[in-house]
């Protein structure tokens, strides 16, 4: 069974900072991977989707990179604002079945301090 | 950009009662999903629905029943609501394929009494 890691739960920087949120998965046979971020009691808004066959994506400020091989996504933030506040999920989708096998981590809760 | 959205964003509701979450999405998306989250447990998934009247249960259905009638609209029902089920429930979108991205609504927070 996949298991999706977020590690550290919570995060505090400063504005302006840079900075990178990791997950990390335990089975490589995935098919996409997915980030999203959610601010409180809201729903989630997707930010970035990498394929399998895809090392990394860039929107705007964000750039998230995969390493299937070792299991491993990474989302940078470059030049951390305060609205950057909120926490990050990414979320796993494997080879076999649709988006109703997807797995979801737990997150990661980012403080943009001012 | 895809619109899903949330009948409610707010419920209170009393033990015992029927409820219905009702969600919408307005690009003609084949799957659509209902999911629970809960502090410590992430999201996890009650229903999956992958065309009118088709449905799957996802990992926690006990409780809960759907109904896909329309293409766009997919209705979560919980026949009997209990404290157990108070919680945040999210919709959620897609299209079939391998590239589609997933989309969700700004989620309904309910509490039962």
């Amino acid at each position: 069974k996949q298991e999706v890691t977020q590690i550290p739960a919570a995060l505090s920087v400063p504005e302006g900072e840079n900075l990178v949120l990791n997950c990390s998965f335990t089975d490589s046979a995935i098919y996409n991977l997915q980030w999203f971020r959610q601010d409180p009691g809201k729903g989630l808004t997707s930010l970035l989707l990498i394929q399998s066959s895809q090392r990394e994506q860039t929107s705007g400020r964000l750039n998230a990179s995969l390493d299937k091989s070792s299991g491993r996504s990474t989302l940078y933030i470059a030049a951390s604002q305060p609205g950057d506040s909120a926490t990050y999920l990414c979320a796993v989708r494997p080879n076999s079945g649709g988006y109703q096998k997807v797995t979801f981590g737990t997150g990661t809760k980012l403080q943009v301090i001012p | 950009d895809v619109k899903v959205t949330q009948s409610s964003r707010y419920l209170v509701k009393r033990t015992g009662e029927k409820v219905f979450l009702e969600c919408v999405q307005d690009m003609d998306h084949e799957n659509m999903f209902w999911y629970r989250q809960d502090p410590g447990l992430g999201l996890r998934l009650i229903y999956f629905s992958y065309d009118v009247k088709m449905k799957e249960k996802g990992d926690i259905p006990e409780g809960y029943s759907v109904s896909r009638e329309k293409k766009e609209r997919f209705s979560l029902i919980l026949e009997s609501a209990s404290t157990s089920q108070t919680s945040m429930y999210l919709c959620a979108s897609s299209l079939r394929g391998s590239s589609e991205k997933l989309f969700f609504g700004s989620g309904t927070q309910l509490s039962v009494l």
